[in-house]
């Protein structure tokens, strides 16, 4: 079983809707949680991360994790084109990342 | 906000010869480097941990003579490709761990073109 999980992709939304990415993880000593955007051909960027079960918000975006599940999610709100990259999700171990998900976002 | 950034942004090479990258934490002191290689379309995928004035601990299956690595300052990494061949055309990312220890600021990557 891989460490981390997550939908490759791609997930194509139109502007404006609510996007939903998640991500499983194997390991339950993961404390804190991380998600990254990736552009094309460029590094990745940390976008949010948190240390506990429940909600952290940010703007437009909003993670959210159930450590009993050993799920988390990235939610983005009125999305755009903007945010159309890779998602990566980085649960706990910071060395560990998901293969990531492709987002698109259309106008 | 903590910035890292790759020098050069892409190369072009011919197969045999070297290729270093350089990576630095521009606004903070990272005592720890990450270097990563990815793949079209995978994720990325670690090859060493780079520590300020100690050598690197390499991945399984990493070549550490062939991937040298040098962290000689609190704001420098370097990677060298030594004897660069077609299959090490990739794309090299770097990384900084931050203050907090949990998170880390990657660089912007350089992409290596091996002919």
């Amino acid at each position: 079983q891989k460490e981390v999980e997550q939908d490759p992709g791609p997930l194509s939304v139109p502007e404006g809707a609510i996007v939903s990415l998640n991500c499983t993880y194997s390991n339950s000593a993961f404390q804190y949680f991380m998600w990254y955007r990736q552009y094309s051909r460029k590094g990745p960027e940390l976008l949010m991360y948190t240390y506990s079960s429940g909600n952290k918000e940010d703007g437009r975006f909003t993670a959210q994790v159930d450590k009993s599940s050993k799920y988390i999610s990235l939610f983005i709100r009125d999305s755009q084109p903007s945010d159309s990259a890779t998602y990566l999700c980085a649960p706990g171990n910071k060395l560990v990342f998901g293969a990531g998900t492709i987002l698109r976002v259309k106008s | 906000g903590a910035v890292v950034s790759q020098h050069p942004s892409w190369v072009i090479c011919k197969s045999g010869t070297s290729v270093k990258i350089e990576c630095r934490s521009l606004d903070f002191q990272a005592t720890t480097m990450f270097w990563y290689r990815q793949f079209p379309k995978q994720s990325l995928m670690l090859m060493a941990t780079s520590n300020e004035g100690s050598k690197a601990t390499y991945e399984q299956g990493v070549e550490k003579d062939k991937f040298l690595i040098n962290h000689a300052s609190l704001t420098l990494s370097t990677l060298t490709v030594t004897s660069a061949h077609p299959e090490d055309s990739s794309f090299y990312i770097c990384s900084a761990e931050g203050l907090l220890q949990e998170t880390q600021y990657f660089g912007p990557g350089t992409r290596l073109l091996v002919l």
